[in-house]
């Protein structure tokens, strides 16, 4: 089955706790990226990956990294978190459409991370 | 800088109503359009998109957008609405020749039965 999983689904952690957030796509998609949803803000991006080895921000990168050592996996780190990155996270991948000059097509998202920080 | 603006963050219709929601995005270029859903307790998923062709473009579940270039808006419609359609619904731009995309605040649609 196509799928983008992630885990942990539920996290509490403390301030300053540096924790991963794993996410992992089985379609062979190129593009994958991250995302925070916060009530009443939608869905911003905080990172995102064109491919391997090649990662942009998003527009609310601050307090976050990424990596891209595989086309698979795209891992959110929150090396120091803090109460301000409490959210629900979504990771995402899609196909890359570089004959429209480089753009995304649907975006196939995973189930959800509910991060709380204390 | 692109944005997204969904007019309505909160729609309350009775089963069978027409439903339309508003999108309006501000970018200058050529961007591909979406729209997404999140059901209660399911994942975010597609409804709709469009990248080219046909203003007009039709979407799973009865749901239909216009692209309005002139008005830089991709309303979201739909002719009678079921129970089943209460969902969060988010409208979504990504510019041409970028990987970033931009989503709307959200419209939470509750349909009575």
């Amino acid at each position: 089955e196509a799928q983008v999983t992630q885990n942990p689904r539920y996290l509490i952690t403390v301030t300053g706790k540096k924790l991963t957030v794993t996410c992992s796509q089985n379609m062979n998609h190129e593009y994958m990226s991250w995302y925070r949803q916060d009530p009443g803000l939608g869905l911003r991006q905080i990172y995102y990956s064109m491919n391997v080895e090649v990662t942009d921000k998003g527009d609310v990168p601050e307090g976050y990294k990424v990596s891209r050592k595989e086309k698979r996996n795209f891992p959110l780190i929150l090396e120091s978190p803090s109460p301000n990155q409490t959210s629900l996270y979504f990771c995402a991948s899609s196909l890359s459409l570089r004959e429209m000059g480089g753009s995304t097509d649907t975006q196939y998202f995973g189930p959800g991370t509910r991060l709380t920080v204390l | 800088a692109q944005s997204v603006s969904q007019h309505n963050h909160h729609v309350i219709l009775s089963e069978a109503a027409s439903l339309e929601l508003g999108c309006n995005y501000s970018y200058g270029g050529t961007v591909n359009l979406f729209w997404y859903v999140q059901y209660p307790g399911q994942h975010l998923q597609l409804l709709l998109k469009y990248f080219s062709g046909d203003p007009l473009v039709k979407g799973i579940k009865g749901f239909e957008a216009e692209f309005i270039k002139s008005k830089f808006s991709f309303n979201l419609r739909k002719p009678s609405v079921q129970w089943s359609d209460t969902a969060e619904y988010f409208c979504a731009v990504n510019a041409r020749g970028g990987f970033k995309t931009i989503f709307g605040a959200g419209t939470r649609l509750f349909v009575k039965a």
